[in-house]
């Protein structure tokens, strides 16, 4: 089946630097999304992609669909407190349209 | 708007119990879904509506059963079930199923049962 292999598993850094935090597939997706989650909470959408190349900021969050349609980024630059979490990768593929395949997952710790 | 909310919260029940979790949306989103999540990994897919008829069921167990009353609502009824089906459940919702439509989730209700 299709799966998405997400990288790193975990980072530990300190406030104030960047993070990058990256998603490959060996099958080709039309759709990926970034969500983060925290504690106990549902994941919330934070930037959806929808063309290969394409690359869109939301605020401090940068995301690009890779070239090839089976990898996509996620850089969060200036980290703050509030950035912990943990970060999912999601795709959508041609084939089962209506499936949404997770990666495993960034759990992402910062340091004061 | 672009709220999913779940119902309850939390629920702890026995395994001979009934119970049912609730979701709801007045996005017009015609295609929702329920996912179940064990600590510390992601969503895993359970059951897709689309215009209010089941279209995936991902080989659950039976003691999990789906319900979509209308367009807004989408139930999970809960029966027999066991300590390993604990986890967070999550609700989603997306326009349609074609590509392009972003889904949107739920805050969650966390099961545990005992």
């Amino acid at each position: 089946g299709q799966q998405l292999n997400q990288s790193p598993q975990s980072m530990f850094i300190q406030e104030g630097e960047d993070v990058s935090m990256n998603c490959t597939s060996s099958s080709i997706f039309n759709t990926w999304l970034w969500y983060k989650q925290d504690p106990g909470e549902g994941p919330v959408l934070l930037i959806a992609l929808y063309k290969a190349g394409e690359l869109t900021s939301n605020g401090r969050l940068t995301a690009q669909f890779g070239i090839t349609r089976k990898d996509s980024f996620l850089n969060i630059s200036a980290s703050i407190p509030s950035d912990v979490g943990i970060y999912f990768c999601a795709g959508q593929a041609i084939q089962g349209a209506q499936k949404l395949v997770f990666g495993q997952g960034t759990r992402l710790t910062i340091n004061p | 708007d672009t709220e999913v909310t779940q119902t309850p919260k939390h629920l702890v029940m026995g395994m001979t119990n009934k119970k049912s979790l609730k979701c709801e949306q007045h996005m017009g989103h015609r295609a929702m879904y329920w996912y179940k999540q064990k600590a510390k990994k992601p969503p895993e897919l359970m059951f897709v509506y689309s215009y209010e008829k089941l279209s995936i069921n991902e080989s659950v167990p039976s003691r999990f059963s789906p319900e979509c009353p209308n367009s807004s609502l989408l139930n999970l009824h809960l029966h027999a079930l066991q300590p390993e089906d604990s986890a967070l459940y999550l609700c989603a919702s997306r326009h349609t199923e074609i590509m392009g439509d972003e889904a949107f989730f739920g805050q969650g209700t966390r099961l545990t049962v005992v």
